[in-house]
């Protein structure tokens, strides 16, 4: 069974970091596209970033690029998201998600970790 | 950047109706599109892919048609545990990116 479980959420000042982790297991890691999408307290869905299944491709959304960071460790079966210079408007839940082979949709999802920005 | 816009905003039918879910982009997406369901306090789950496969496991009631700008979810007949939010999302090469659209939120009249 497909298992993708997140952790590192918790309350932060503005301006601090976090790193979260995903831990996944019931499938070949080394071998899946990864991302990270997120979802602002009662609003709709946001892509984050995506690495490629080696780590040697990386994508942001505008909305992140230049402080968040996305990696890997397929040894470790574990995904990352070091996030710097954190703002309110990052509050949300986290989510990891699986890359549906070579189609860029994501077929598997973990159950989410909450980030809260605030003074 | 390419948006995608769900209408309606809020679908308030009964259990046996059929539901038409639309996403519209604003520019062609070809059949690049994905439709995902989330209940509340769940992780969204994919129903349909290249806008008109359906994912692993999911019932033969949902189905997906479309191409360009204009797709559609629908729902042959509604079971109480298909009440949720609905989202279509979009993937492009270039720029690379994933984008969602605002939802529909599906509710028991």
């Amino acid at each position: 069974e497909v298992q993708l479980v997140e952790s590192g959420g918790g309350l932060v000042q503005p301006g601090g970091s976090l790193r979260l982790s995903c831990a996944a297991s019931g499938f070949t890691f080394s071998s899946y596209e990864m991302n990270w999408v997120r979802q602002a307290p009662g609003k709709g869905l946001e892509w984050v970033s995506y690495i490629s299944s080696s780590g040697s491709t990386i994508y942001y959304a505008d909305s992140v690029k230049g402080r968040f960071t996305i990696s890997r460790d397929n040894a470790k079966n574990s995904l990352y998201l070091q996030m710097n210079s954190l703002r309110a408007e990052d509050t949300a839940v986290y989510y990891c998600a699986r890359d549906l082979p070579r189609k860029g949709y994501f077929d598997y999802w973990g159950q989410g970790t909450l980030v809260t920005v605030s003074s | 950047e390419i948006v995608l816009t769900q209408s309606p905003a809020t679908l308030s039918l009964s259990p046996g109706e059929r539901a038409t879910l639309s996403c519209r982009a604003s520019q062609s997406v070809s059949s690049y599109l994905a439709w995902y369901q989330q209940k509340p306090g769940q992780a969204p789950r994919l129903l349909i892919y290249d806008a008109s496969n359906r994912a692993t496991g999911i019932p033969a009631r949902f189905s997906g048609s479309g191409s360009g700008t204009d797709f559609t979810l629908t729902i042959s007949s509604l079971e109480p545990e298909d009440f949720a939010v609905y989202y279509c999302q979009q993937r492009s090469n270039w720029p690379p990116e994933h984008t969602f659209g605002q939802g529909t939120k599906l509710e028991i009249k």
